[in-house]
């Protein structure tokens, strides 16, 4: 079974920059799909940050486009997400998922909640 | 970017049907493709897919689960609804990306 799972500091400062990691277990991340973050800020709304394909191209929201990287290690089986010049309104629950192209997020890590404060 | 717009809130009675519909700024649909897709989340919980493109039920999904639509105008139906489907619930539209985008949510509730 596929499971998915972020982790990674719960609290940032302003101006520093947000990591998280996802870590991938019951498929290769090399295999096939395109790997997203996603996140949920309070209040509700969601946003698709970007994706890493399974051979290693990126795509990225316009909104984030200077901001955000994802990167990965395909030895471990992990993919992650820098956030930089991070401000209180990035406060929010970040998601790992996989993406299957016209079938949806099938898949879902149980997110982490990260709190941007001084 | 296309902009998804749910109502933010239903209240159903159980064994009722539950209608929350999602309308989007752009045609989300390609030939016959309607790039259109729910999730179900309940607090604490991640999203879980409930309807791909538009009609089609994920895995493991009740078949009281449905989804219609076309072109701008997608609906998702749960009938009849049980206490089990008291969550929020996104539309998700993958026609143009990036970015992909979501709805704001609508929340359904017990009347």
């Amino acid at each position: 079974e596929i499971q998915l799972q972020e982790s990674g500091p719960g609290l940032v400062k302003p101006s520093q920059s947000l990591s998280l990691t996802c870590s991938v277990t019951g498929y290769t991340i090399t295999s096939g799909y395109d790997w997203s973050w996603i996140r949920k800020f309070p209040g509700n709304k969601m946003e698709w940050m970007g994706y890493i394909s399974n051979s290693g191209s990126t795509n990225y929201n316009p909104s984030l486009k200077i901001r955000i990287s994802i990167t990965r290690d395909t030895s471990k089986n992990q993919f992650f997400l820098q956030l930089n010049s991070v401000t209180t309104e990035d406060t929010a629950t970040y998601y790992c998922a996989r993406w299957v192209e016209q079938l949806g997020f099938a898949y879902w890590g149980q997110g982490t909640l990260v709190t941007v404060s001084s | 970017d296309i902009v998804l717009t749910q109502s933010p809130a239903l209240a159903v009675s159980l064994g009722q049907r539950a209608t929350i519909s999602c309308r989007a700024s752009q045609s989300v649909s390609i030939s016959r493709y309607n790039l259109m897709h729910w999730y179900q989340q309940k607090p604490g919980q991640q999203p879980k897919l409930l309807i791909y493109r538009a009609s089609n039920l994920a895995s493991g999904i009740p078949a009281r689960f449905s989804g219609s639509g076309s072109g701008t105008d997608f609906t998702l139906t749960i009938n009849p609804v049980q206490a089990d489907d008291i969550a929020t619930y996104y539309c998700q539209q993958s026609r143009e990306s990036p970015p992909w985008t979501f709805g704001g949510g609508t929340k359904l509730e017990l009347k």
